[in-house]
């Protein structure tokens, strides 16, 4: 069964510091996966995916993401922070096993504090 | 383009009354899905709709929850009777096919006293 652990549920950066949000992944298949940002009292929002080709992802807001198939993880980097990225990260996998279902299997989620 | 709408935004209940939700998805969105996000946790997906009929509803609770979706538009989520551990935020999510990216709606937040 596919599952999605993220390290950290409360994560506090100085604005202008480096982003690391950490997600490993367990799949018995190569996985589809994605990050999304959840601001208050709102949807989520699709930041960057990965399906295939390129491990380093480009995302939206100058977020990326790498994905490395021998350690499980696809961490969460931005190079420097911006107090609107105050937010709620969630990592998620999809097992995309063929039929007609992608369901996405979420972490518990990051709240990402940033600090002035 | 018009996103995912949902309503009521907030909805405030005692155990064992009933409740529903509402969502409409994008236009012309063939995959709908209803997710349920208990507070400290990420969102768990219930039920899956392909057009009108049902793809994945393996952890819909089927005793208490019920989803339909008319003519392939428009969803309703049913919950008949509400227990104390169903306050969450019920999230709506619509692709244009089950394998496009899934657009989220703005929840709706339901608290069960």
């Amino acid at each position: 069964a596919q599952s999605v652990t993220q390290l950290g549920s409360h994560v506090s950066v100085s604005e202008g510091a480096l982003v690391l949000l950490r997600c490993n992944y367990s799949s018995s298949v190569p996985p589809y996966l994605f990050w999304y940002v959840q601001y208050p009292n709102q949807g989520l929002q699709l930041l960057l995916k990965y399906t295939t080709g390129a491990t380093l992802v480009k995302g939206i807001n100058g977020f990326e993401a790498e994905f490395k198939k021998s350690e499980t993880s696809f961490h969460l980097t931005k190079p420097s922070a911006h107090m609107s990225d105050a937010a709620e990260y969630f990592c998620a996998v999809s097992p995309h096993q063929g039929g007609a279902t992608n369901k996405l299997i979420f972490g518990t989620g990051t709240l990402l504090a940033v600090q002035p | 383009e018009a996103g995912v709408a949902q309503s009521p935004r907030y909805k405030i209940i005692e155990k064992r009354q009933s409740v529903a939700f509402w969502c409409n998805p994008i236009s012309g969105h063939a995959t709908l899905y209803w997710y349920q996000q208990i507070l400290g946790q990420g969102p768990k997906l219930l039920i899956q709709f392909q057009n009108n009929g049902v793809v994945d509803d393996s952890q819909l609770p089927k005793d208490r929850f019920s989803a339909e979706r008319l003519k392939g538009v428009d969803s309703t989520l049913k919950i008949q009777p509400a227990k104390l551990e169903d306050s969450a935020v019920y999230l709506c999510a619509s692709s244009l096919n089950y394998n496009n990216e899934q657009f989220f709606g703005p929840g709706t937040r339901l608290t069960v006293l």
